[in-house]
């Protein structure tokens, strides 16, 4: 099966530090790949769109200076948080699309999540 | 505004019963659908992908869709602790490759021993 491995899981860092969180598929390539964001028994809320060599589509509200999305290959993206601020401690994941081929049809796999802290 | 509609539950079960989770789809032009499943403080695991009308099974689990009444379900037989999780249903809007799927804000169920 398609994984997406995503590090660290677990991050805890002080008030305005930045943060990078890194997505990778590892046996699939995905033009596209997608953050999301969930607190404490909330749903999941999609924060950008990441498609490789170009920038990063946000969704409204999430702010594009604070959440730097790079996504360089067909393999890796990455989320950084700047600046972090404990409002920002949550739980993030990432998903990936796969190309083409059997594991296409629009599936989207997810990584394990980063859960971040901020003191 | 392509929506997903679940109902939140909880939806208890007692172990060993069928589990029945309904979805609705708001946009007909929608492509494919996927359940998802998601434990507590974990990310969502793909469950199920169905792409056609009618009844799709793996193992415990069977998808049913309904393109014209915009409805998609799980059930999930002989129902386990295990199985307690919230579930996600998500739809591929018909839009573009680069479209993330639209989900649902997820059913929880609680299956009892």
């Amino acid at each position: 099966g398609a994984v997406v491995s995503q590090h660290p899981s677990r991050v805890i860092c002080k008030s305005g530090t930045s943060v990078k969180i890194e997505c990778r598929s590892l046996d699939f390539q995905a033009t596209t790949m997608f953050w999301y964001r969930q607190f404490p028994k909330k749903s999941l809320m999609l924060m950008a769109t990441s498609n490789e060599g170009s920038k990063a589509t946000y969704e409204q509200g999430v702010e594009k200076d604070k959440f730097l999305i790079n996504h360089a290959s067909l393999t890796l993206s990455t989320l950084t948080v700047t600046s972090a601020h404990p409002e920002d401690s949550s739980f993030y994941i990432c998903s990936a699309r796969p190309l083409d081929g059997d594991l296409a049809k629009n599936i989207q796999y997810f990584g394990a999540g980063t859960r971040l802290s901020v003191l | 505004q392509k929506e997903v509609e679940q109902n939140s539950g909880p939806l208890s079960v007692p172990e060993g019963a069928i589990a029945s989770l309904n979805c609705t789809y708001s946009d007909r032009g929608s492509q494919s659908f996927f359940w998802y499943r998601q434990y507590s403080g974990k990310s969502p695991e793909l469950i199920m992908s169905i792409y056609s009308n009618g009844d799709k099974e793996d193992g415990r689990f069977t998808a049913q869709l309904n393109k014209a009444s915009q409805y998609v379900s799980l059930l999930i037989r002989d129902s386990q602790p295990s199985d307690s999780a919230t579930y996600l249903c998500a739809v591929f809007p018909r839009l573009s490759g680069n479209t993330p799927l639209v989900f649902g804000k997820g059913t929880r169920l609680s299956v009892i021993a």
